[in-house]
C-alpha cells in the first residue's frame, strides 16, 4: 500500500488499550476501512468512515479527520485473540475498489 | 447467510500454465472483487466486477483476467503462470446497501513451480 502508511507491529497487554494509526495521502479519497486477518485466515471487515470523527463498534472504534488525511483504529479492553494484523484500507475514485496498507501486527500479551 | 466461498482452497501449478479460480459471493451481493496478497507486497486489488461488469481494474498484467456470471459468482483467470504468481487469492462481497464493506473468502493459496 505505497499511499498509506501505518506502523508494521504494535504490543500491548491485556485488558489495556491500543491505537492504530493510519495515514494517507491521495486525492480521490472518499473513505477509510479496517480490517482484521488472523494468521492463515482471511481479512475480516471492522469499520468504515466515511465522514469525520469517531464510529463505534463494540469494543473496536474507528476516526476519521479528513483535513488532517488521518485515521486510527481504536481497540479497548485488550483480549488474546485480538492479536492479529490490522489493515487500513483506502476507498479512492482513482485507484479501484479500495488500497490496502501494509498491515499492523497486533501482538496482545497476557 | 453463507459467507463467501473460494474453491480450489489450495492450488500448485508448473509456469506457464494457466488456473481459474472461483469465487461464489454471498447470497444478495452483487459486487465481486478480487485481491492478491503476498508477504512482499501485501494485499493488493486486481478488479471489481458489479452485474456483470469490470467496474474497477488494478495495476496487474493482461494475463490476469475475471468475469462474472448473472448469478453474481466470479472467476478470475490467470494465464503463463510466473513464479511471482504464487500468492494467496482473496475474493471479496459487497451489499448494494455498504458498497465500501467488504467480506473476504477464504482465498485460493496458489504455488506456481
Amino acid at each position: 500500500g505505497q499511499s498509506l502508511e501505518q506502523p508494521s507491529e504494535v504490543t500491548a497487554v491485556e485488558g489495556a488499550i491500543v491505537q492504530i494509526n493510519c495515514t494517507y495521502q491521495t486525492s480521490g479519497f472518499y473513505g477509510l476501512s479496517w480490517y482484521q486477518q488472523h494468521d492463515g485466515g482471511a481479512p475480516t471487515f471492522l469499520s468504515y468512515n466515511a465522514l469525520d470523527g469517531l464510529e463505534e463498534t463494540g469494543r473496536f472504534s474507528s476516526f476519521l479527520s479528513r483535513s488532517d488525511s488521518y485515521g486510527y483504529l481504536l481497540l479497548q479492553e485488550l483480549q488474546m485473540k485480538d492479536s492479529a494484523s490490522y489493515f487500513c484500507a483506502e476507498n479512492n475514485t482513482n485507484a479501484g475498489k479500495s488500497t490496502f496498507g501494509d498491515g499492523t501486527t497486533l501482538t496482545v500479551k497476557p | 447467510k453463507a459467507g463467501v466461498t473460494q474453491t480450489p482452497r489450495y492450488l500448485i501449478k508448473t509456469r506457464g500454465q494457466q488456473v481459474t479460480l472461483s469465487c461464489s459471493p454471498i447470497s444478495g451481493h452483487r459486487s465481486v472483487s478480487w485481491y492478491q496478497q503476498t508477504p512482499g507486497q501485501g494485499l493488493q486489488f486486481l478488479f471489481e466486477y458489479f452485474s456483470e461488469t469490470q467496474r474497477n481494474k488494478g495495476n496487474f498484467p493482461g494475463r490476469f483476467s475475471g468475469r462474472q456470471f448473472s448469478n453474481s459468482r466470479s472467476e478470475m483467470n490467470v494465464s503463463t503462470l510466473e513464479l511471482g504468481d504464487s500468492a494467496l487469492y482473496l475474493c471479496a462481497s459487497s451489499p448494494t446497501t455498504s458498497p465500501d464493506e467488504q467480506y473476504f473468502g477464504p482465498g485460493t493459496r496458489l504455488t506456481v513451480t
